[in-house]
């Protein structure tokens, strides 16, 4: 099955540097990779995602990059804001079922 | 308006009891799905179903039973609870099995004393 590795697991930036998170996955097949920030006691929400036909995507302050090759794709914050500080989690889908497997998640801390 | 409710929002039990966790989405999306979070933050798709049929199975031990009455609704039983099943447990919709965007509910978090 797909296995997703997100790094790192955690980071810490000063507001207004940027941030970037790195994924990985094992199955060529997959076809949608996309982003969810959770907040403390909240649910996971997408912020942006990105499908195996194009090789970047943005919105705002948030790009993302995906090599099909290489089968890495990234998160890019820029300006950070406190309010960016949350666990992102990248994940990545195959076409049957829509089924999403998880990276492990990066703690991201926003410092003012 | 919440899109995807979750009710109980905490559930603090004991092992070898029985409870129920209710999922209700009003986005009338045909596909739901219940999510497993663990203390370490891991998110692992356990069911899904799509139309009230069942899709996905995550090797989930049978004592998880999931129940969809409808479409707008997923529900969670787990018969004899034990310490290992302590966590976040969240329900997501989507539209359809090929609309990509998952949408998550608050969360239901279960102790197991």
């Amino acid at each position: 099955g797909e296995n997703v590795e997100q790094h790192p697991s955690t980071l810490s930036v000063q507001e207004g540097d940027s941030a970037v998170i790195k994924c990985t996955y094992s199955d060529s097949a997959s076809n949608y990779f996309p982003w969810y920030k959770q907040e403390l006691g909240k649910g996971p929400q997408l912020i942006i995602d990105i499908r195996s036909n194009v090789g970047e995507k943005k919105d705002q302050r948030i790009a993302v990059t995906l090599n099909k090759t290489a089968k890495h794709f990234s998160l890019h914050i820029t300006e950070t804001q406190p309010e960016d500080s949350a666990v992102y989690f990248c994940a990545a889908r195959k076409a049957a079922g829509n089924k999403l497997t998880f990276g492990g998640g990066t703690r991201v801390l926003v410092k003012p | 308006d919440t899109a995807v409710s979750q009710t109980p929002k905490y559930l603090v039990t004991q092992m070898g009891n029985d409870k129920s966790i209710k999922c209700e989405q009003n986005l009338g999306h045909d596909t739901m799905y219940w999510y497993k979070q663990d203390s370490k933050k891991f998110l692992k798709i356990m069911f899904s179903y799509n139309n009230k049929e069942l899709i996905i199975n995550e090797t989930v031990p049978n004592r998880f039973s999931p129940k969809s009455p409808d479409k707008a609704h997923l529900n969670l039983h787990i018969n004899s609870l034990e310490l290992g099943d302590s966590a976040v447990y969240f329900c997501a919709s989507s539209q359809d099995l090929a609309k990509n965007e998952q949408f998550f509910g608050p969360g239901t978090r279960l102790t197991v004393l």
